[in-house]
């Protein structure tokens, strides 16, 4: 059955330094992978999707990933961390029941100034 | 602007009581999703619908109904058969089933008493 990791529930980082969010999936079959950002008390919103072709992908507010299928990875990166990235972020990967997403456990990203 | 209206966003109600969730999406999407979060648990699907008039149970079904009969409203009842219903609720769409991607709402919280 497919899965997904996010190894770390909380990271914290300083204002204008790396950003690095980790996600390992499981799947059986290739996988769509996702990420979601949410901010406190609202919905997701898409940051950026692989679903096949180039393995970096770009996204918004300066987020990319990188596909890895010999490490069954989708890390997030960010250059430079802003205040305004503080928020939680989702890895998701398709292959649950009729097709459905499923949800990593979340990363709460915190950002020091 | 197309998008995906969640309501009441806060709901108080007292234990042994049917709280109903409004969904409303104007994007023209066929599937619709109910999902619930807890903290620290991601996020884990209750009830789905790819189609007006057709349902499938999720992972947490128990204790929850819904009902499609109009493809923009895919309502969502808590009942008193939830053992623990104090969550934040989510309902998403996408275009069609399978794709991954989903749009969200802003989410509501209930809190039973």
């Amino acid at each position: 059955a497919q899965s997904v990791t996010q190894l770390g529930s909380h990271v914290s980082v300083s204002e204008g330094a790396l950003v690095l969010l980790r996600c390992n999936y499981s799947s059986s079959v290739p996988p769509y992978l996702f990420w979601y950002v949410q901010y406190p008390n609202q919905g997701l919103q898409l940051l950026l999707k692989y679903t096949t072709g180039a393995t970096l992908v770009k996204g918004i507010n300066g987020f990319e990933a990188e596909f890895k299928k010999s490490e069954t990875s989708f890390h997030l990166t960010k250059p430079s961390a802003h205040m305004s990235d503080a928020a939680e972020y989702f890895c998701a990967v398709t292959g649950g029941s009729q097709g459905n997403l499923i949800f990593g456990k979340g990363t709460k990203l915190s950002v020091k100034p | 602007d197309g998008g995906i209206t969640q309501s009441p966003k806060y709901l108080f109600r007292k234990e042994g009581q049917n709280v109903t969730l409004s969904c409303e999406q104007n994007l023209n999407h066929d599937a619709m999703y109910w999902y619930r979060q807890d903290p620290g648990q991601g996020l884990r699907l209750i009830y789905y619908s790819q189609i007006v008039n057709d349902f499938q149970k999720g992972d947490i079904a128990e204790g929850y109904s819904v009902s499609r009969e109009k493809k923009e409203s895919f309502p969502l009842t808590v009942t008193s058969a939830q053992k623990n219903p104090t969550a934040f609720y989510l309902c998403a769409s996408s275009i069609g089933a399978n794709t991954g991607e989903l749009f969200f709402g802003e989410g509501s919280r209930l809190t039973v008493l």
